[in-house]
């Protein structure tokens, strides 16, 4: 069946770097890929979204690509602060549905002061 | 944004016992409304999609007797756990996109059960 890896599992930095988490989907006709961050015991918080007719999308720190051919996706966030630290998931629409998303296993972002 | 909300945000029940769960979209119509199931550190599951005025559609593995789905208007679906025993314990989490708009979803709060 579907499916999206997300690496690495666990992702550690100074405030001011930058952090790139990664994923890959095996369904080729997925067309919506958003990125969410969870704080403990919260609703994920969509941060950013790319669609497939895409390639880049910015907004302030945080930038998405996607590359369709090789079926990955990457966030990056740029100058991390603490209170970036959180759980952030990387999710891929099943086929062309954007409401049913196969979501990545998460990557704990640690940002240390 | 978009508002969803869950209720109740955290429920306690005894192995055998019945939870009703709802889901509401408070400020837009959802004709479609998701739900997830996420273990302690791990990801969310799609378990199955609520449509309004007719029956859920489940994903594979998920036993459809055991986790009803009811969407009975444009702004509220519930989830019942029939039955619970301790290992359906887990953060619920449903989601709805708008008849409208980009297709963005929105999450409820999310629904801690602990079945004792």
């Amino acid at each position: 069946g579907e499916n999206v890896e997300q690496h690495p599992s666990t992702l550690s930095v100074q405030e001011g770097d930058s952090a790139v988490i990664k994923c890959t989907y095996s369904d080729s006709a997925s067309n919506y890929f958003p990125w969410y961050k969870q704080e403990l015991g919260k609703r994920p918080q969509l941060i950013i979204d790319i669609r497939s007719n895409v390639g880049e999308k910015k907004d302030q720190r945080i930038a998405v690509t996607l590359n369709k051919t090789a079926k990955h996706f990457s966030l990056h966030i740029t100058e991390t602060q603490p209170e970036d630290s959180a759980v952030y998931f990387c999710a891929a629409s099943m086929g062309s549905n954007t409401g049913k998303l196969i979501f990545g296993q998460g990557t704990t972002l640690q940002v240390k002061p | 944004g978009a508002v969803v909300s869950q209720h109740p945000s955290w429920v306690i029940c005894k192995s055998g016992t019945s939870v009703k769960i709802e889901c509401r979209s408070l400020d837009f119509q959802a004709t479609t409304m998701f739900w997830y199931r996420q273990f302690p550190k791990q990801s969310l599951m799609l378990m199955a999609t609520s449509n309004e005025g007719s029956k859920a559609t489940y994903e594979q593995g998920v036993e459809k007797d055991k986790f009803l789905i009811n969407h009975a208007s444009l702004t509220l679906s519930t989830l019942t756990v029939t039955s619970a025993h301790p290992e359906d314990s887990s953060f619920y989490i449903c989601s709805a996109r708008a008849i409208y708009g980009g297709g963005e979803l929105f999450f409820g709060e999310g629904s801690r059960l602990t079945v004792l």
